[in-house]
């Protein structure tokens, strides 16, 4: 069974950094047609694609976003990190992190955490 | 990047059914077959309804089908359920030049 959890902090003022952890268990993302991707959700607002790692360790960030995301993986400890900074009161959203299945360059995240809930403010 | 367009309601009776529409264009829906569709209540995490266009990931019922005509992909509900009351998202593959994926803009569903 496949399960995520995202962690971090609830709580971050304009300017500062964000770090989230996204912590899976049921697969490896050393194994070939594996990914974990990163979506957010303003409240209220639609579902934002931010970043994806594939198990070959290439990456993919959205193109708005990209300055300011880096995504890592730990393959032993099961984990990817995703970084956003600047952090902006716009940036306030529910975080979700996902497994993602695919070939090539097309993955489709088929496997979703419960989401962290983010907000900016001073 | 611009979102997917949805409409942002539709809804249906029980037991009839209700198509969504995601208009994008030739670098997104039009260029590749690979868009997914999620569904998402109130509070919850998205869940994964099709990928490549029409495909259905196991445990999702046959009621749910996708398809897609240039640069518009399409989900229809048929035999809608009160449980199929939810937000429906769609998403397509954007291209190899580092434009990933794009999410569409959300339909609300309601069943009256």
């Amino acid at each position: 069974q496949i399960t995520l959890k995202e962690s971090g902090p609830t709580l971050v003022k304009p300017t500062q950094t964000l770090t989230l952890t996204c912590t899976f268990s049921g697969f490896s993302l050393s194994t070939s047609g594996v990914g974990v991707g990163w979506i957010r959700q303003p409240p209220g607002k639609a579902l934002e694609w931010l970043a994806l790692i594939y198990w070959d360790d290439d990456k993919r960030y959205s193109p708005s976003l990209k300055s300011r995301l880096t995504i890592t993986k730990d393959t032993s400890k099961n984990q990817v990190v995703l970084t956003m900074t600047n952090m902006d009161p716009v940036d306030t959203a529910t975080y979700y992190c996902a497994h993602a299945s695919g070939y090539g360059v097309y993955y489709y995240m088929d496997v979703w955490g419960k989401g962290t809930t983010v907000t900016v403010s001073s | 990047q611009s979102a997917l367009t949805q409409p942002p309601s539709a809804s249906g009776s029980p037991g009839q059914s209700v198509t969504i529409s995601c208009t994008g264009t030739s670098s997104d829906v039009g260029g590749y077959n690979y868009v997914s569709w999620y569904q998402q209540h109130p509070g919850k995490a998205p869940k994964l309804m099709i990928y490549e266009v029409s495909k259905r990931p196991s445990g999702v019922p046959d009621r749910f089908s996708g398809s897609k005509s240039g640069n518009t992909a399409s989900l229809t509900v048929s035999g809608l359920q009160a449980e199929d009351e939810a937000d429906y998202y769609c998403s397509s593959y954007a291209g190899s030049n580092n434009r990933g994926y794009v999410f569409g803009t959300g339909t609300k569903v309601t069943v009256l």
